[in-house]
């Protein structure tokens, strides 16, 4: 069974901390994505990895980093946290594209983050 | 820019009645289209999708969908809801990169 885990479900943090938010894919996929999900604005896409230490920025990528260093870890970074990063993100892992066009992506459960 | 519209934003239905989710894409190719749902507090999980071929595909949990290029829509279904099918779904297509473009999502409730 494919998987996807995400380092917590619930995290506190205080504002200028800077948080780290852990994802692991079991299933050897190429590609991992870090999502913020936010009510009536959906998912909106932060970073994309394709490989190990590749990464390409998203829609709102701005005060976030990422870091990949082994195929199956993406790290979502936030150097120092605020308060409008108070968000639920999800990670996600896929194949590389084929050529019968996208592979569905793979979710974790997701970490609801609280910046105060 | 490409976007994908998901016009309800919640949607109330009895149990046991029928179920239409409205999904509509921007972008003039034909992209590869994914239904996912989302359990409160949960991840997505991936209910169907369309890459090409019959234009009609089943899912899982007794969903379907119906690829129209004609109204670039790619509506879900359900003939007989269940109250456990009271959830958020999301609508996402895929172009020719590894990136999808999500839907903000309908939010289903159900009565019992």
């Amino acid at each position: 069974d494919v998987k996807v885990t995400q380092s917590s479900r619930y995290l506190v943090k205080r504002t200028g901390e800077k948080v780290f938010l852990e994802c692991v894919q079991d299933m050897d996929h190429e590609n991992m994505f870090w999502y913020r999900q936010d009510p009536g604005l959906g998912l909106r896409l932060i970073y994309f990895s394709y490989d190990v230490k590749m990464k390409e920025k998203g829609d709102i990528p701005e005060g976030y980093s990422v870091s990949r260093e082994k195929k199956e870890r993406f790290s979502l970074i936030l150097e120092s946290a605020s308060t409008n990063q108070t968000s639920m993100y999800l990670c996600a892992s896929s194949l590389e594209r084929g050529a019968s066009g996208n592979y569905e992506q793979y979710f974790g459960p997701g970490t609801r983050l609280t910046v105060t | 820019a490409q976007s994908v519209t998901q016009p309800d934003i919640h949607i109330t239905v009895s149990e046991g009645a029928s179920l239409e989710l409205r999904c509509n894409y921007s972008y003039g190719a034909t992209p590869y289209l994914f239904w996912y749902v989302q359990s409160p507090g949960q991840g997505l999980q991936l209910l169907l999708k369309y890459f090409s071929g019959d234009t009609l595909v089943q899912g899982i949990k007794g969903f379907e969908a119906e690829f129209k290029r004609s109204q670039s829509s790619f509506n879900l279904r359900k003939p007989s809801v269940h109250w456990s099918d009271a959830a958020e779904y999301f609508c996402a297509v895929g172009y020719n990169t590894d990136k999808l473009i999500f839907g903000t999502g309908t939010r289903l409730q159900v009565f019992p």
